[in-house]
């Protein structure tokens, strides 16, 4: 594998499942992002980890709660989701000497019911 | 607080004709500014950036943007399009390097290449 992987690619999931996203980087980075995709509104940050630690939560509902156990792996867990999350959910990893410069993994397409 | 703004939902071209997909900032202080491009089914990669020095920059596939200040823009511009540019483009701004890692996207311009 190379690049930045996530999975599944596609999810549908009921208000009251609980579920996770998985992303994972072989790109040797020291960040992971977590990034918003609806239809019609711009890319919307959610979450930056530096070495393992949360540095950004960009005032995301606690039924989005994020992990990343290492530099390589970071996970997004979903519970009580709304209809209106429904949307792509990208990560993207970085550098941190250059983090403009990211790398982002094809996305989840989440639907929730 | 920064904003971008891409005035073309969508923008439809034959080929080989040029386009220019149209880009403008607000930001009170100064900017780093970036062009993303997302092929289908796959996520985005960056294709240029500007970050100081000439305010003209080149990708490796004949994109070109100039950063205007005064203008506060950024357009991305190509000479002749492919099929293969065919792609959903974004601009992103970022308050300098401190800030590059919270970018603050555009809604994005999906170009569409007719043969």
């Amino acid at each position: 594998e190379t690049g930045v992987t996530q999975t599944p690619r596609h999810l549908v999931m009921g208000m009251t499942n609980k579920k996770s996203l998985k992303c994972e980087q072989h790109l040797g980075h020291n960040a992971m992002y977590w990034y918003k995709q609806s239809a019609k509104k711009p890319l919307e940050l959610m979450f930056v980890y530096n070495f393992k630690e949360q540095t950004e939560n960009n005032s995301v509902p606690s039924r989005f709660s994020p992990e990343c156990p290492n530099s390589s792996h970071l996970f997004l867990h979903l519970h009580t989701l709304q209809p209106e999350d429904s949307a792509l959910y990208l990560c993207a990893s970085s550098q941190l000497d250059r983090p403009y410069e990211q790398y982002f993994g094809p996305g989840t397409r989440l639907t929730v019911t | 607080a920064q904003s971008v703004t891409q005035l073309d939902s969508q923008v439809p071209v034959f080929e080989e004709a040029p386009v220019e997909l149209r880009c403008n900032y607000s930001s009170s202080v100064s900017v780093y500014l970036f062009w993303y491009v997302q092929y289908p089914n796959q996520g985005l990669q960056l294709l240029l950036k500007y970050l100081s020095g000439s305010t003209l920059v080149e990708s490796i596939n004949g994109f070109e943007a100039e950063f205007n200040k005064s203008q506060t823009s950024f357009h991305l511009r190509k000479p002749s399009v492919h099929i293969s540019d065919t792609a959903e483009y974004f601009c992103a701004v970022s308050e300098g390097i401190q800030g590059a890692q919270k970018l603050v996207f555009g809604q994005g311009t999906r170009l569409t290449i007719n043969p």
